[in-house]
């Protein structure tokens, strides 16, 4: 049982070019999310997605695109990486999104971009 | 403003020892969750506990406690008789009704046990 994997676990990637983290969770869960890590800014969230073809921006999400085609996937695109993208991506799902619902994390990503 | 504010950036201490993570929060929502996430060095994000802003009784599971006081906007995580195995970065998180599946992230405390 996955549960919730992403990929690839470690990426580096140059100023301008394109990179789509990816995320996959097994429990059908409805809702999905991105986060970001950062030294002293704890974990802020990118992107959500409510359902398949239902997404909203978070905290920070001027230059990720994301998309969900299927209720499993939720792709992050960062379509001209810079310098101040460079961060560990974490990837989320609940249930169904609820306030009150835990959110499991994926393994996490960590991206580096020269 | 933050509204998760855990002030220990890194704590360390000797094996066997207790300790105490702090976690202070704001909200105006008189319904909200805390939680705990660990995360070790490999990386991942662990679940620890969740409490919802009603019950504040307090939890013990092993050796991991936590204190929640309302009267002080706090969710205080206590370890005790720490084992190197604890060694890790532990993340405080709010939800608040209003806000929906918002989580507000401290910015986290490091943990480092020495043997």
């Amino acid at each position: 049982d996955a549960g919730i994997t992403q990929s690839p676990r470690y990426k580096i990637t140059e100023t301008g070019r394109q990179v789509t983290l990816m995320c996959h969770q097994t429990w059908s869960h409805s809702y999905m999310f991105w986060y970001r890590q950062d030294l002293g800014h704890g974990l802020r969230l990118i992107y959500y997605s409510a359902a398949a073809d239902i997404t909203d921006k978070g905290e920070v999400p001027d230059g990720y695109v994301v998309s969900r085609s299927k209720t499993e996937n939720f792709p992050l695109t960062l379509e001209s990486a810079t310098r101040s993208q460079t961060s560990v991506y974490f990837c989320a799902s609940s249930e169904s999104g609820r306030f009150q619902e835990t959110q499991y994390f994926g393994p996490g990503t960590r991206l580096l971009v020269l | 403003a933050q509204k998760v504010t855990q002030a220990q950036t890194e704590i360390s201490v000797v094996e066997k020892e207790d300790v105490t993570l702090d976690c202070v929060y704001e909200t105006r929502d008189t319904t909200y969750y805390l939680f705990w996430y660990k995360q070790p060095p490999s990386g991942e994000l662990v679940f620890l506990i969740r409490r919802n802003s009603f019950d504040e009784q307090n939890e013990i599971s092993g050796r991991y406690s936590w204190n929640f006081q309302k009267s002080t906007s706090s969710f205080n995580f206590t370890i005790t008789a720490s084992q190197v195995v604890d060694s890790a970065v532990y993340f405080c998180a709010l939800s608040e009704r209003k806000g929906g599946n918002q989580f507000y992230f401290g910015t986290g405390t490091s943990l480092t046990v020495i043997p």
